[in-house]
């Protein structure tokens, strides 16, 4: 059955290193998000791609963050380098929205496993 | 302040009873309110979506309400399960996405 996957499930690294984190959204979604979710902030909205271009990035630390989508079947989040404040469970989501809207759009988001990752 | 206040923050109920959550949000403007489920170690599943014009949704045993005027939204879970036991989030969409902090529901036999 469809689904979104996202690897790895877990992720433990020291501080400073280089993290990637990828998702394969559900064939045929055209809309990709990357949301961050810890116990003192719940979640938060990264980053989403539309038709794998970035509509918004707001929500990402600009300096240590970056999110792409190299093709319709590959997201990426990369953070370098690594801080313990960045210890969380980061999720994937997609969904199919029409096209040219923002995050307002009427779509129906599916949500991958998500990667835990504890940075020490 | 959180722009969207969910409550309680944690309900424990016995099998086979109702309970009802509530999101009171102050988002401004208002394009779509969602409900989520989210099982412990998994990514949240999609419960309802609600625009403007709509002020009931279910899903199963699953009932959201929402009232634009007032700016408050309910879930109403009926015939409560043991599996009803998750977090419940609410999210408000607007020219971005405002989160709930989530309601702890703890479903006991």
């Amino acid at each position: 059955d469809a689904r979104v996957t996202q690897t790895p499930r877990h992720k433990v690294t020291e501080m400073g290193q280089e993290v990637t984190m990828r998702c394969q959204p559900i064939l045929g979604h055209n809309t990709v998000f990357w949301y961050r979710q810890t116990m003192m902030q719940g979640l938060e909205l990264l980053a989403y791609f539309r038709n794998r271009a970035p509509l918004d990035d707001s929500g990402m630390p600009k300096d240590r963050f970056s999110a792409e989508m190299p093709d319709a079947t590959l997201a990426t989040l990369k953070i370098q380098p690594s801080e313990p404040r960045d210890s969380a469970v980061y999720f994937c989501a997609s969904g199919l929205g029409p096209d040219g809207l923002a995050v307002s759009s009427y779509n129906e988001q599916f949500f991958g496993p998500g990667t835990r990752l504890t940075v020490l | 302040k959180n722009q969207v206040e969910q409550s309680p923050q944690s309900l424990i109920i016995l099998e086979g009873k109702n309970c009802t959550l509530q999101c009171n949000y102050t988002v401004s403007p208002f394009s779509n309110l969602r409900w989520y489920k989210q099982d412990t170690g998994r990514g949240p599943v999609s419960l309802t979506i609600m625009t403007f014009s709509e002020n009931t949704k279910s899903n199963g045993r699953y009932t959201a309400t929402l009232d634009a005027d007032t700016k408050q939204s309910s879930l109403h879970i009926t015939a409560s399960q043991l599996s009803d036991s998750a977090s419940y989030i609410c999210v408000v969409i607007s020219n971005d996405m405002r989160f709930g902090a989530g309601t702890r529901l703890t479903v006991k036999p």
